[in-house]
């Protein structure tokens, strides 16, 4: 089906462990988003791709490493993952002209560091 | 990092009742306005994208405006029912990403 989705939806690990969550969308969308989302804040940017090989950090970049080698997809790895990094993660995408364009989002991964 | 404000956090209202919240922001270096509509256990779904001074947007009972020179965008809904219940996000576009704000939460009663 054609869309945005996001794998696991759910996952527990524990602190110090390296885990990437994944994110593939079949529009051919030129922009990629992660998000966060946690309690008291909006949805807080982590990075964003306007392309393949191009990525750029959002707000809160710290923690996470991204890479989008292809255009569909667009992994985000914690490479040590950190019990502040329990959150809900979402991706989106947009078609070129960034701003002036909707993001689309996944449904999300819930992600619980222990 | 920028300062979004939606108002009021959360509101309930009477099916049939019209109602509109409020998102604040800084003026400087606006490109765009996104609205969004986010429904319990699902993803945010775009309503509006904003950008000019003065812009009005409308999908059916909901419409939006934009006052990019004091820094508010409306958002309304007209005869608000029970399928309007969700969190309306609004995200201005400033510098170089967007920043959501907190959203307000709307609950129509039946």
């Amino acid at each position: 089906d054609a869309g945005i989705t996001q794998s696991p939806r759910y996952k527990i690990t524990e602190t110090g462990r390296q885990v990437t969550l994944m994110c593939h969308q079949t529009w051919s969308h030129s922009y990629m988003f992660w998000y966060r989302q946690d309690l008291g804040h909006g949805l807080r940017l982590i990075y964003y791709s306007a392309a393949a090989d191009i990525t750029d950090k959002g707000e809160v970049p710290d923690g996470y490493v991204v890479s989008r080698s292809k255009t569909e997809n667009f992994p985000l790895t914690l490479e040590s993952a950190t019990r502040s990094q329990t959150s809900v993660y979402f991706c989106a995408s947009s078609e070129s002209g960034g701003r002036m364009q909707p993001q689309h989002f996944g449904d999300g991964t819930r992600l619980s560091i222990l | 990092i920028l300062n979004v404000e939606q108002s009021p956090q959360s509101l309930h209202v009477q099916e049939g009742d019209s109602t509109n919240f409020t998102c604040s922001f800084p003026s400087s270096n606006f490109y765009a306005l996104h609205w969004y509509r986010w429904e319990t256990a699902k993803s945010p779904e775009a309503l509006f994208v904003m950008t000019l001074n003065g812009d009005e947007k409308k999908k059916g009972r909901i419409s939006a405006t934009l006052n990019t020179k004091e820094g508010y965008s409306y958002l309304y809904i007209k005869g608000s029912q029970p399928e309007d219940s969700a969190t309306y996000l609004c995200a201005p576009h400033t510098g170089n990403q967007f920043y959501f704000g907190t959203g307000t939460s709307l609950t129509v009663i039946p």
